[in-house]
């Protein structure tokens, strides 16, 4: 059984600083990983999509890798700003016929 | 960019009653889910649908049900609510055969929730 660890679960930063949050899984077969967004109370935002031939994926000043290998993708934030604070959810396919399993997200705080 | 939608968004019920939980989306995208979100507990799979007729439980399905009326549309059914079914409810779309311009496949898209309290 899939399943997805994201550690730390909660991130304290200043403004400006780059920052990498990681995502772990266990089985390496995956189709494909989703990063997201989610702001207390609302609905989760698609950041980026890695499919399982992919390295990386980027957006603007979002980078996000994955190493099927060794199970894990990171998320890396390039200069931060407070309002980049939200929780930060990684999402794993295993095939493209069963639903994602996601990891219960790291809480990001960019303090300005 | 086309919507994913959820109605009500708040809720109020009590203990006992029959509450429905509607998502419509306008991606024209085959798949969709329900999700329940609860703090420490991310989120959980509760039904999830890849075409009309099709209907698949989740992990935690027991308490649930739910109705594909059409591509478009998607309904959670609580039959008889209590008051540890109090969350945070998401619909989600997806679609395995579209990649939009510079997307790629089977990414999947939220609704904007529903907060449901069982009194």
């Amino acid at each position: 059984k899939q399943e997805v660890t994201q550690i730390p679960a909660a991130l304290s930063v200043p403004e400006g600083e780059n920052l990498v949050l990681n995502c772990s899984f266990t089985d390496s077969a995956i189709y494909n990983l989703q990063w997201f967004r989610q702001d207390p109370g609302k609905g989760l935002t698609s950041l980026l999509l890695i499919q399982s031939s992919q390295r990386e994926q980027t957006s603007g000043r979002l980078n996000a890798s994955l190493d099927k290998s060794s199970g894990r993708s990171t998320l890396y934030i390039a200069a931060s700003q407070p309002g980049d604070s939200a929780t930060y959810l990684c999402a794993v396919r295993n095939s493209g016929n069963t639903p994602l399993v996601f990891g219960k997200g790291t809480r990001l705080s960019v303090i300005a | 960019d086309a919507d994913v939608t959820q109605t009500p968004r708040n809720r109020i019920t009590k203990t006992g009653k029959r509450i429905m939980l509607e998502c419509s989306q306008t991606k024209g995208h085959d798949r969709m889910y329900w999700y329940r979100q609860d703090p420490g507990l991310g989120l959980r799979l509760i039904y999830y649908s890849f075409d009309v007729k099709d209907i698949n439980k989740g992990e935690i399905s027991d308490g649930y049900s739910v109705s594909r009326q059409a591509q478009a549309k998607f309904s959670l059914s609580l039959e008889s609510a209590i008051p540890n079914q109090t969350a945070l409810y998401f619909c989600a779309t997806s679609d395995p055969g579209r990649a939009i311009e510079g997307r790629s496949y089977n990414e999947q898209f939220f609704g904007p929730g529903t907060r449901l309290t069982v009194l």
